[in-house]
């Protein structure tokens, strides 16, 4: 099994473009997560879905949307980049509803916005 | 949302133990505390979780208080390996239709010295 599968890992982008970032999990898990991680800084929540079907807004929703495609796909999208959106992504996943389901995370996608 | 205070850095020599405190004064009656650290270059994976007694595993032990307002991750003997920065969270509310928030904070950052 590969686990959370995040693509690309690595993306350059000019302020005002926009571009998705994948995430797929082969784990059959509910709930999946994308966190940002500045340089330095611990992971901050942007978005997660429990289930197919519904997302709930994280600390730092601004300027994303996601989408849960089916029960293995989650991506995020930024409509119009901008430099303070330069950060490490990571995608995770869990099974919900259960206190002690840990949470798997990929390798993480590398963003800069200039 | 009930949050978790850590110290941000910690040193400790190879072969000697690390304890990890974490404050968690506003801990609901249902939350589990769990561990994850992140490696270098790497996401973050999972270590060790618990409700009210202590844990062990292969990786680490926890020791949570009687109050459950403070836990400690107890590494028995750091490696070069331990390297890397150690989150404590709580699993957040469930909210029906909206599974588990889960949030991370600043982590420390242990420092193994050979």
């Amino acid at each position: 099994n590969a686990g959370v599968t995040q693509t690309p890992k690595f993306q350059v982008l000019k302020t005002g473009q926009s571009m998705t970032l994948q995430c797929a999990q082969d784990m059959n898990h509910n709930s999946m997560y994308w966190y940002r991680q500045d340089p330095g800084m611990g992971l901050r929540l942007i978005y997660y879905s429990a289930s197919e079907g519904t997302t709930d807004k994280g600390e730092v929703p601004n300027g994303y949307n996601v989408s849960r495609l089916n029960k293995r796909e989650f991506s995020l999208r930024l409509e119009s980049a901008a430099p303070s959106q330069t950060s490490v992504y990571f995608c995770a996943s869990r099974i919900t509803f259960a206190n002690t389901g840990e949470l798997f995370f990929g390798e993480g996608s590398r963003l800069t916005v200039l | 949302d009930a949050k978790t205070t850590q110290p941000n850095s910690m040193e400790s020599n190879e072969e000697e133990p690390v304890h990890l405190p974490c404050n968690h004064s506003t801990i609901s009656g249902t939350d589990y505390i769990h561990w994850y650290r992140q490696l270098p270059s790497q996401g973050p994976e999972y270590v060790i979780h618990g409700l009210t007694s202590n844990v062990n595993n292969r990786m680490a032990s926890l020791a949570i208080a009687e109050d459950r307002k403070s836990s400690t991750l107890i590494l028995h003997r750091a490696t070069l390996r331990d390297a890397a920065v150690y989150y404590c969270i709580l699993r957040d509310q469930v909210i029906k239709a909206a599974g588990n928030k889960l949030t991370f904070g600043g982590g420390t950052r242990v420092l193994v010295k050979p």
